[in-house]
């Protein structure tokens, strides 16, 4: 069974402060994904990141795939209160099949 | 991901009663996945499936869930005889090939009483 194990499952933090959150796997996946879902909605895809060592920005978000796609990592620069929420990874079991494997998601507070 | 529409937001129903979910993909998707999410947890995918088949149903309880998607119509998730071990956020996602990522309904809650 392939698990995604995310770290910190909980993070309050400071506005403007820096975060960073972690996916890791001892299974490789040929993609993994960060979402982000608001209370009673469905996940919204951020982005994608399919390459060994890939990494993309997104404003303020960097997202980096591990060299051997095994882990990613999520980084938050300044964060601010609009970046409250769950963020989940999930990687792709299969070569270019989205059944997903997720993590159990980071509940992100980012206090005024 | 306003595209993927699921109904209903919200079901009640009983212990022993049937639960019916829908899910209409977006325009030009043929290939819909259905997760469950319980409280505090990320998603568990249950089943994927293209038009009239069935490609995994891996993550689905062997007894009382089925799911189809016909030719015609939306994707339904169906539980029978539901228990309160039921009770979750059920989410549907849909995409044109196997390929491309897939876009996530806004889910329906489930509450079993």
């Amino acid at each position: 069974t392939q698990l995604l194990e995310q770290s910190p499952q909980f993070l309050s933090i400071q506005e403007g402060e820096n975060l960073t959150v972690y996916c890791n796997s001892s299974s490789v996946f040929s993609s993994l994904q960060w979402y982000r879902q608001e209370p009673g909605e469905g996940p919204v895809l951020l982005v994608t990141v399919v390459t060994g060592g890939e990494v993309k920005k997104l404003k303020r978000l960097t997202f980096q795939f591990g060299d051997a796609r095994k882990d990613s990592s999520l980084h938050i620069t300044a964060a601010q209160p609009g970046d409250t929420g769950l963020y989940l990874c999930a990687g792709a079991t299969h070569q270019g099949a989205q059944k997903l494997v997720f993590g159990q998601g980071t509940r992100l507070t980012i206090n005024p | 991901n306003a595209g993927v529409m699921q109904n209903p937001r919200h079901l009640v129903r009983r212990r022993g009663q049937e639960a019916r979910l829908r899910c209409s993909p977006m325009k030009g998707h043929s290939h819909v996945y259905w997760y469950r999410q319980l409280p505090e947890e990320g998603l568990k995918f249950m089943v994927y499936l293209q038009k009239e088949n069935i490609i995994d149903e891996s993550g689905m309880p062997k007894e009382r869930f089925s799911a189809e998607f016909p030719k015609e119509g939306p994707s339904i998730l169906r539980i029978q005889q539901v228990v309160r071990g039921d009770s979750a956020a059920y989410f549907c996602a849909s995409s044109p090939n196997s390929r491309t990522e897939a876009f996530f309904g806004q889910g329906t809650r489930l509450t079993v009483v």
